[in-house]
């Protein structure tokens, strides 16, 4: 199984600064097809997970621009430009480039 | 606009049995994979199974491989998670997904609670 590894466990941040989390795989996400099936969703307290990024670095339909995805192989970073109070909530990597699918523990953003 | 919602979570003993249910609106159900996702209380995310969208193919966890069986039916636009044996660890709030963008899972339902107790 592919092992999702998330950096930092918690992220303390101010208002309007930038924040970034890490996501390591234990092998290449690169799938036979060429593409790289790495996404990024939010979980809000209380609520279902969101869908963010999907293949490394494409915005999901309704996201904000301050939220961007980058990165290639096994290592991968999820950045919001600047934090907002509504960002509150834990991000998840996933794999789908395997199964079984896998994701990251999971980091929580809360403010400072 | 998308819409799965999730039905049959309830108590139930160990070694019991429970269905649930997912009822998609808002696109063609049958063109798309659909996976469930369970979340234990304050825990993180984790995949249970996938069907394809004729609902040919389906992989499984290997924590619920052998109880578990997920199948669909595209006249009702109805996905579901047929549960056997059930165990402590099973407990969990239970999310359906649609298989989106670049395999991504796309929006979510709310979720059904599966509660597993004596």
């Amino acid at each position: 199984d592919i092992v999702m590894t998330q950096t930092p466990l918690s992220s303390p941040v101010t208002l309007g600064q930038p924040a970034s989390i890490s996501c390591r795989s234990s092998q290449s996400l690169v799938h036979s097809d060429g593409n790289t099936y790495l996404s990024w969703l939010q979980q809000r307290p209380g609520q279902p997970p969101r869908l963010l990024i999907y293949k490394i670095s494409n915005r999901f339909s309704g996201v904000p621009d301050r939220f961007s995805g980058s990165g290639a192989g096994t290592d991968f970073t999820l950045k919001i430009s600047r934090v907002e109070a509504e960002d509150v909530g834990v991000y998840y990597c996933m794999q789908a480039t395997q199964f079984p699918l896998t994701f990251g523990g999971g980091t929580k953003v809360e403010i400072k | 606009e998308v819409q799965l919602l999730e039905s049959g979570g309830g108590l139930v003993q160990p070694g019991g049995s429970l269905r649930l249910s997912c009822a998609a609106s808002g696109f063609t159900f049958s063109s798309y994979a659909m996976s469930w996702v369970r979340q234990p209380p304050g825990k993180g995310l984790e995949w249970v199974s996938v069907i394809g969208g004729s609902g040919s193919g389906t992989y499984y966890a290997d924590s619920v491989k052998g109880r578990f069986t997920i199948s669909r039916d595209n006249s009702k636009n109805t996905l579901y998670l047929l549960m056997n044996s059930l165990r402590a660890e099973d407990t969990a709030l239970y999310y359906c997904a649609k298989h989106d963008l670049g395999k991504a899972f796309g929006p979510w339902g709310q979720g059904t609670l599966v509660t597993v107790s004596s």
